[in-house]
């Protein structure tokens, strides 16, 4: 009865290659968030999606693109890798009508 | 601009004893205000929520926070901490009404549990 899962929880690769992290929520929100987190565990915004539509899509490179399929599920796609994207990635998840957000367990990216 | 403060990097306590971690934050408007906690290798999670009414809030795990308007803050408080206790606490806040709006952090207070 997980709300919010994400697939993998760690992800090892090399620089240059392209990986996916999966997020589902079964809350039935209609809002979706990554966030990244970073060394010093400081979390900020990268996107949000309402009802499969761009909300926030902050200064990140276009390397990482969302991709909501429907409002349960919004994917993360990385090009090109680089040392400095590893980290942490967290989706979340809230209802339209109050900004009350539901994180999963995080998927912890290393980048060689 | 927008932003939270945790004044406390760190924070021991010993086990039994009460908690207060302080949060701070500068916003246009009163926000919604959020406390969280990561435990290690964990996710976050939800610990208790401030939208409106009364300003003293009740969460899980035994923790309650305490919104104070004129101070713009929203401290977090145990009266008898537990090991279980010891993890990293981030205060977030939120605007109000707009989906998809992004939550803001505090830079995190870890906090330890001495026996």
């Amino acid at each position: 009865d997980t709300a919010v899962s994400q697939t993998p929880k760690y992800l090892v690769t090399q620089m240059g290659n392209d990986k996916s992290i999966k997020c589902e929520q079964n809350l039935g929100h209609d809002t979706m968030y990554w966030y990244k987190q970073d060394s010093k565990k400081f979390l900020k915004i990268m996107f949000s999606y309402n009802n499969k539509e761009l909300i926030i899509n902050e200064t990140v490179p276009n390397r990482f693109s969302p991709k909501s399929p429907d409002k349960a599920h919004l994917n993360l796609h990385i090009n090109s890798l680089e040392l400095g994207d590893s980290a942490v990635y967290f989706c979340a998840s809230s209802p339209t009508e109050r900004n009350e957000q539901y994180f999963g367990p995080g998927t912890r990216l290393t980048v060689t | 601009a927008q932003s939270v403060t945790q004044p406390d990097i760190h924070i021991t306590v010993s086990e039994g004893a009460s908690l207060e971690l302080r949060c701070n934050y500068s916003y246009g408007a009163t926000p919604y205000l959020f406390w969280y906690v990561q435990s290690p290798g964990q996710g976050l999670q939800l610990l208790l929520k401030y939208f409106s009414g009364d300003t003293l809030v009740q969460g899980i795990k035994g923790f309650e926070a305490e919104f104070k308007r004129s101070q713009s803050s929203f401290n977090l408080r145990k009266p008898s901490v537990h090991w279980s206790d010891a993890a990293e606490y981030f205060c977030a806040v939120g605007a109000r009404g707009q989906a998809g709006t992004a939550l803001i952090f505090g830079k995190g207070t870890t906090l330890s549990v001495s026996s």
